[in-house]
């Protein structure tokens, strides 16, 4: 079955890029997504990458997508501390809800 | 805009009771979805609802059951509650089945003692 893993905790300086990891091991994954979750909240979609793309940059995102190793990353440039926050990977083959499959999330701790 | 709104943001059941979590949605989206979290285990999927009159079940769907109301409201009933469904419980809803957002709600911290 689909499986995604990342890693739990992530602890950058303010101004610092983070890059946040994540594994799947679907490789008929259509849809790649990052989504954020500040405390008390609910998800917030940020970016998501079809599968036949490799890059993707929204002003201070960037994703970046290794079909082969099954890989792929969320980069933040200039971290801020509202930058702190869950950050989870998800993946669907179709790009409908029912079958997205998400990863455990990583915490994302940004230090002044 | 409310988005996705949930009801109520805490609640504590003993072990047997029964409750309804409520979820309603102003976006005028077909779709909405039940979610657990659990640490260290991501968002799985209860059951969802790809339009209105239609209910499915997803990944962990023993021990709940699902009415989608009208087009707006999707609601969770918990019959008997058990401590393994101590969870944060969030409802979201896409425009379509397919579509590449969901909206999410702020959550339902549940615990069952």
């Amino acid at each position: 079955g689909e499986d995604v893993e990342q890693s739990l905790f992530l602890s950058v300086r303010e101004g610092d890029s983070s890059v946040i990891n994540c594994t799947y091991t679907d490789s008929s994954s259509t849809y790649l997504y990052w989504y954020k979750q500040e405390p008390g909240a609910g998800l917030q979609l940020l970016t998501y990458i079809f599968s036949n793309m490799d890059m993707k940059q929204d002003q201070r995102l960037t994703v970046l997508l290794n079909k082969k190793d099954k890989h792929l990353s969320l980069r933040i440039a200039d971290t801020q501390t509202g930058d702190s926050a869950i950050y989870f990977c998800a993946e669907s083959k179709s790009g409908g809800y029912q079958k997205v499959t998400f990863g455990t999330g990583t915490k994302l701790q940004v230090i002044p | 805009n409310a988005g996705v709104t949930q009801t109520p943001k805490f609640q504590v059941l003993k072990t047997g009771q029964s409750m309804t979590l409520q979820c309603a949605q102003d976006m005028n989206h077909n779709s909405m979805y039940w979610y657990r979290q659990d640490p260290g285990m991501g968002l799985r999927l209860i059951y969802y609802s790809a339009s209105e009159g239609t209910t499915d079940k997803g990944e962990v769907p023993n021990g709940y059951n699902v009415s989608r109301l009208n087009k707006r409201e999707f609601s969770l009933r918990l019959e008997s509650a058990a401590p393994s469904q101590t969870s944060v419980y969030f409802c979201a809803s896409s425009e379509a089945w397919g579509n590449t957002e969901a909206f999410f709600g702020q959550g339902t911290r549940l615990t069952v003692v």
